[in-house]
């Protein structure tokens, strides 16, 4: 059965640093891979679609990675801005589900 | 440019009541999706339909039914309300299931009392 997982839960980080989000999968067979922004009491924003055949998709200050043989994929975000803070989720399609993440709440301080 | 679109916004149900969910779509997609989203918990799929005139069950549909009117929308039934039925229901649609970007409403926070 496919698990997702993001560590951390929390990240708190001044304006202007560069951070990383992570993202892990148990099974490689994904057909593709999505992260998502969530506002308090507002829907989901889609960010990046990694297809299994990319390494990587880049959005502005956004980059997300997905190695599939080791689980993985991480978002990163350049320049961090207090308008950053959200919730990030990643999404894994595998076995024509979206399967999801807990989610990481980011803060950046001004 | 309105995409998808959930109604209501915010529900306070009482035990054993019965309410739908709405959600349309105008971006022409096959698939469309209801999840529910716990505090803590990622998102959990409902129900899907892959097509139109198709549903499906996802990974926790006990309680809830679907109707896939036409092609737009997308509706979601609670015949009998239970306080565990408390939380945030997020509608979706993308072109095709499983391997296209997927689109998201506002969510309905609902409340079972």
């Amino acid at each position: 059965k496919q698990e997702v997982t993001q560590i951390p839960a929390a990240l708190s980080v001044p304006e202007g640093e560069n951070l990383v989000l992570n993202c892990s999968f148990t099974d490689s067979a994904i057909y593709n891979l999505q992260w998502f922004r969530q506002d308090p009491g507002k829907g989901l924003t889609s960010l990046l679609l990694i297809q299994s055949s990319q390494r990587e998709q880049t959005s502005g200050r956004l980059n997300a990675s997905l190695d599939k043989s080791s689980g993985r994929s991480t978002l990163y975000i350049a320049a961090s801005q207090p308008g950053d803070s959200a919730t990030y989720l990643c999404a894994v399609y595998s076995n024509y589900q979206l399967i999801w993440g807990a989610g990481t709440k980011l803060i950046i301080k001004p | 440019n309105a995409g998808v679109t959930q109604t209501p916004k915010f529900q306070v149900l009482k035990t054993g009541q019965s309410m739908t969910l709405q959600c349309a779509q105008d971006m022409n997609h096959n698939s469309m999706y209801w999840y529910r989203q716990d505090p803590g918990m990622g998102l959990r799929l409902i129900y899907y339909s892959a097509s139109e005139g198709t549903t499906d069950k996802g990974e926790v549909p006990n309680g809830y039914n679907v109707s896939r009117l036409n092609k737009r929308e997308f509706s979601l039934r609670l015949e009998s309300a239970a306080p565990s039925q408390t939380s945030v229901y997020f509608c979706a649609s993308s072109e095709a299931t499983g391997r296209t970007e997927a689109f998201f409403g506002q969510g309905t926070r609902l409340t079972v009392v």
